[in-house]
């Protein structure tokens, strides 16, 4: 079965820095799909970013950006010039290509951001 | 607007007591999703469906029950067989297809369900 991790149930950054959030997963599947999905106090869950197993180019979204190690098995978060507004719970989400509609998530990481 | 919407935002259960949560979307997704979340967790999936009148289990399929009778509707019953039912609800949808890079599920608001 696959899973996902999320090594760091919190995390802070000052405002105007760059934060990089860690997520590593474990599957046998060859094609699949990652998300970042970011969780602000009023709960609804927002995309942030997706990434496609068979690209190996990074995917960016504006300040936010990814490092995707495909054989390590990694899925990294990056969040350049952090904004107040970012702070948040992010979860590391997983998805099979084809198949099983389920995205696996990660328990998540708590982002402060500091004035 | 397109969107999806959950209602009610907050939910009470009393003992034995089944209580209904809605989600609709006018996105034209073909997909929806019902996820629970509980404190210090990520999502686990309780039920899905691709397509009107057919849906599928998921992980944590017991004590719940849905049905697709629209393309826009994927109403969630929490029975009273869920014993332990608190927890915060989230509807998803998705395209599907080809056109649909990742299939990405986009999510509702959510509903907090709490015992009395």
């Amino acid at each position: 079965a696959q899973t996902v991790t999320q090594s760091q149930p919190e995390m802070s950054v000052q405002e105007a820095e760059t934060v990089t959030l860690s997520c590593t997963y474990d599957t046998s599947e060859s094609d699949y799909y990652l998300f970042w999905y970011k969780q602000p106090p009023s709960r609804q869950m927002i995309l942030v970013i997706r990434q496609e197993a068979y690209k190996q180019q990074n995917a960016t979204e504006n300040r936010f950006s990814v490092n995707f190690q495909k054989a390590a098995k990694s899925f990294s978060l990056k969040i350049s010039d952090s904004q107040l507004g970012d702070a948040a719970m992010y979860f590391c989400a997983y998805r099979t290509q084809g198949g099983s509609e389920k995205l696996v998530f990660g328990k998540g990481t708590k982002l402060t951001v500091n004035p | 607007d397109g969107g999806i919407t959950q209602s009610p935002k907050y939910l009470f259960r009393k003992e034995g007591q089944n209580v209904t949560l809605s989600c609709e979307q006018n996105l034209n997704h073909d997909a929806m999703y019902w996820y629970r979340q509980d404190p210090g967790q990520g999502l686990r999936l309780i039920y899905y469906s691709q397509i009107v009148n057919d849906f599928q289990k998921g992980d944590i399929a017991e004590g719940y029950s849905v049905s697709r009778e629209k393309k826009e509707s994927f109403p969630l019953t929490v029975t009273s067989a869920q014993k332990n039912p608190t927890a915060f609800y989230l509807c998803a949808s998705s395209l599907l297809g080809s056109d649909a890079p990742g299939e990405t599920q986009y999510f509702g608001p959510g509903t907090r369900l709490l015992v009395l």
